[in-house]
Parts: structure tokens; C-alpha cells; sequence
């Protein structure tokens, strides 16, 4: 069984659309994530959620939604697509919490092509 | 400047060669991974580090607190290991918060 699925793994789509990305997790963890890797491939943290609470907001355009219906599923909404927006999307999940060994589990990631 | 910087940014080597992945940051942590990231695309976690030294198999991540410095080992290296290697750490008072290097791309040939 897929421990952290993302689901598409391929989104190709017109500038100016809405898409989503959904990720799904059956490890009963409470902590989930959203990450945008560029074309450096650099990975960069854009939110957290724990126990549907968001808990993470780095600084990205209020364009992304984050949505957790529960603490199995985090889906993230991209409205008025921009050609900058292309890049791989990560989602990972952990038992969360602060102590130091929080393990993150990563999805196999969601390749973004704005055209 | 990244708060996170490795080095180098690329390394090839040849089969069989003792790599070495260097990690330096300049903030407190709790603790400091060591991800590999396959040619396509996933992400797995080799190590998680607070002190000290720790092995699987062929690979050997150690830390520095006090210098503020990881590295990371692969002894025997074989053309699968072949993958980008990224160090990131998380921040005492940043909760669950990564944050990463821009990794090492490692290219084992045989």
C-alpha cells in the first residue's frame, strides 16, 4: 500500500486555470505538507497542517488554497495559474509535533506544467 | 544566503569510490535530515540526526553541533546510488518547518 499517494502525478494546463492537487495518507499520521520543489530542484515549505488546523503558511500567493477535510487528506488549490507556478509539488506527512524525531514521508510528487 | 548550504553541488565518482556529501547551517536545530531523491522523483529519508553518527548499510551520516556541520557518507559506492542528496533541518522554534539545501547531485558511473 502507497503510504503518502498524490494524485495527478502529471498536470498540464493553460495560464489562468484552476487546478487541484489532492494527497492522501494511510500512515495515521497528524501532520501533513505541502512542498514546491523549482526547476533547481530547491524545496521549499508552503504549508502544514496538523489535525486539519493549519499550522504552516509560508509566504506564497493567496492564489493557493490548502483544504483538509481531514487529517488523512490534504488537497491543494491553485486558482489563475501563472507560468511561474510550474514546478514539482510535494506533499510528505508525519506523527508531527516537535520532537526531534519527526519523521516526514513524502509523496511521489505532482510535475505542474503552466503553458 | 541559504540557511542550509551543501557542498558540492555535484560529484561524480566512480564505482566503487568513498563519497563524502558535506552539509553546514547556520541556525539552532533539533534535529538535521539526509534525503535522497531518485532520478524519478521520489523522495525517501535516509537519517534523521540530533548528535553523533548513525549507518545503514553503506551510508554513514554524521553531525557537529558544536561547528554546525553534517556529512554524509557512502562507502562502496555503486551506480544506483546515483540520485540528488539533499540535507534539511528543523529549527527548535520552527515546529515541524524543514528547512532546505539546494542538494548534491551524485552520479555513480560504472
Amino acid at each position: 500500500d502507497t503510504a503518502v499517494s498524490q494524485t495527478p502525478k502529471y498536470l498540464v494546463t493553460q495560464m489562468g486555470n484552476d487546478k487541484s492537487i489532492k494527497c492522501e495518507q494511510n500512515l495515521g499520521h497528524d501532520t501533513m505538507y505541502w512542498y514546491k520543489q523549482d526547476s533547481k530542484k530547491f524545496l521549499k515549505i508552503m504549508f502544514s497542517y496538523n489535525n486539519k488546523e493549519l499550522i504552516i503558511n509560508e509566504t506564497v500567493p493567496n492564489r493557493f488554497s490548502p483544504k483538509s477535510p481531514d487529517k488523512a487528506h490534504l488537497n491543494l488549490h491553485i486558482n489563475s495559474l501563472e507560468l511561474g507556478d510550474s514546478a514539482v509539488y510535494f506533499c510528505a506527512s508525519s506523527q508531527g509535533g516537535t520532537g526531534w524525531s519527526d519523521t516526514q514521508y513524502f509523496g511521489p510528487g505532482t510535475r505542474l506544467t503552466v503553458l | 544566503k541559504n540557511e542550509v548550504e551543501q557542498s558540492p553541488q555535484n560529484l561524480t565518482a566512480q564505482e566503487g569510490e568513498f563519497i563524502t556529501i558535506n552539509c553546514s547551517y547556520s541556525v539552532g536545530i533539533s534535529a538535521l535530515h539526509w534525503l535522497q531523491q531518485h532520478p524519478g522523483g521520489g523522495i525517501v529519508s535516509l537519517f534523521m540526526l540530533s548528535s553523533g553518527k548513525k549507518k545503514h548499510g553503506r551510508l554513514i551520516a554524521t553531525i557537529n553541533i558544536q561547528e554546525k556541520h553534517s556529512s554524509l557518507h557512502i562507502t562502496a559506492s555503486h551506480p544506483r546510488d546515483s540520485a540528488v542528496y539533499i540535507c534539511a533541518v528543523r529549527s527548535p522554534t520552527s515546529g515541524s518547518r524543514l528547512t532546505f539545501g539546494e542538494g548534491t547531485q551524485l552520479t555513480v558511473n560504472p
